[in-house]
């Protein structure tokens, strides 16, 4: 399996609701990413993990919560998101070197995104 | 300041033409990713370069990354409408102390092919 999955595809939610977008990957990687990506925009970085361990977050507000239940997962959890925040979200995973180094011999792999819409 | 910068913007090509789209990075680069993306869709991934003077090749589509490794080129010989997309790079600058990676973009090539 050489696939990072997203779930759902897309989602409409409104301001006051509470919801969480979700990546799955059986590669055996040990760092994932969560990339937000407005349109005609290349996409920016949010957080970083690895080895389950929140090692990067790009000063996203409160209202993005990440969590890494495990070493195939990684969820979003959206609380009182503004419209500003629609945009593609994408995830992607990648070797994780020791002591939290990228190795970029093995590359980064993207989900195709859950596409958000904030009503 | 943009640490990326792909160029150009968008192209429009003739079926069968070929076609060079850059990205240059302002500091050296430890690895240089192309990606393709369709409108509201994820990256799939072309070619990764690491090492100065690197090319690969996959099917019509050639990459290459400078000695330096400050510039890369991506090289479409005789373009089909498939090509159409958003050909996107990306860089990973090496970080020490044991952080972590951060994959960059540039703002990426619009590139379309009329039959």
């Amino acid at each position: 399996d050489t696939e990072v999955t997203q779930t759902p595809k897309h989602l409409v939610m409104g301001m006051t609701n509470k919801k969480s977008l979700k990546c799955e990957q059986h590669m055996g990687h040990r760092a994932m990413y969560w990339y937000k990506q407005k349109a005609k925009k290349p996409p920016e970085l949010m957080f970083v993990y690895s080895y389950e361990k929140l090692s990067i977050n790009e000063s996203v507000p409160s209202r993005f919560s990440p969590e890494c239940p495990n070493s195939s997962l990684l969820n979003l959890h959206l609380h009182a998101l503004q419209p500003e925040d629609s945009a593609l979200y994408l995830c992607a995973s990648s070797q994780a070197a020791s002591r939290g180094r990228v190795s970029p011999n093995y590359g980064y792999t993207f989900g195709s995104g859950t596409r958000l819409t904030v009503v | 300041s943009q640490e990326l910068e792909q160029s150009p913007q968008s192209l429009i090509v003739q079926e069968g033409k070929n076609l060079t789209i850059n990205c240059t990075s302002s500091k050296t680069l430890y690895g240089l990713y192309w990606y393709k993306q369709k409108y509201g869709e994820g990256l799939i991934f072309l070619m990764m370069l690491q090492k100065g003077g690197e090319e690969k090749s996959h099917e019509k589509i050639t990459a290459k990354l400078d000695e330096k490794k400050q510039q890369s080129s991506l090289h479409i010989t005789a373009s089909q409408p498939s090509h159409a997309g958003i050909y996107l790079c990306g860089a990973d600058y090496q970080y020490y102390g044991g952080s972590q990676g951060n994959l960059i973009f540039g703002k990426g090539t619009k590139l379309s092919v009329k039959p």
